[in-house]
């Protein structure tokens, strides 16, 4: 089965990049990897998705080495409304392509 | 824009009651979730919907079960509520194939007492 591995949680200041990675195997070859933001009391929502190499949109940008091992999320600049829970999902490699979720990065920004 | 509408945000239930939670999408989508959030968890798969009529069990089925009577609504139940079943509930949506795309609704927040 696919594993995910990202940091429980991180700290950064407002106008910051801030890079969060996760840590992936057992993926589909043939499939995105994509995250998902979550404010409090909200269900998660997407923000972005790729293949490989780098996608970037409005939002965020995503970079995935050859290997697809792992994926950061990139966010430049962050504001406090950046503050929220990253998570990661993947395509496990099996049959039934069972989506596997991080448990999620907890993003604090700081004024 | 994707609407996926959870009935009730907010319930509150004693435990031995059934309870039924609903969702209804707006976009015409083959596949319907239900997560449980937790603390520390993460989002764990309930039951997952392909078509109507038709249900797969998640990772953590035991005390529910649904329905997918048509194909814009999935309904969560729980038999007999405990007090373990205390958690925040999202139902989800999105097309098959469609990369991870997935839809999800605001949760409903469950307290069984």
């Amino acid at each position: 089965l696919a594993k995910t591995t990202q940091p429980i949680s991180m700290d950064s200041y407002e106008g910051q990049e801030v890079n969060i990675t996760c840590s992936h195997n057992n993926i589909a070859t043939n499939d995105y990897i994509t995250w998902y933001q979550q404010f409090p009391s909200q269900g998660p929502r997407f923000i972005i998705q790729g293949y490989k190499t780098k996608v970037t949109n409005e939002v965020a940008s995503l970079f995935i080495p050859a290997d697809r091992k792992s994926s950061t999320l990139s966010l430049p600049r962050v504001s406090l409304s950046d503050t929220a829970v990253y998570y990661c999902l993947v395509v496990d490699a099996g049959n039934n392509r069972k989506l596997i979720w991080g448990l999620g990065t907890s993003l604090a920004v700081n004024p | 824009d994707v609407k996926v509408t959870q009935s009730s945000r907010y319930l509150v239930k004693r435990t031995g009651e059934k309870v039924f939670l609903e969702c209804v999408q707006d976009m015409d989508h083959e596949n319907m979730f239900w997560y449980r959030q937790d603390p520390g968890l993460g989002l764990r798969l309930i039951y997952f919907s392909y078509d109507v009529k038709m249900k797969e069990k998640g990772d953590i089925p035991e005390g529910y079960s649904v329905s997918r009577e048509k194909k814009e609504r999935f309904s969560l139940i729980l038999e007999s509520a405990s007090t373990n079943q205390t958690s925040m509930y999202l139902c989800a949506s999105g097309l098959p194939g469609a990369g991870n795309t997935i839809y999800f609704g605001e949760g409903s927040w469950l307290t069984v007492v």
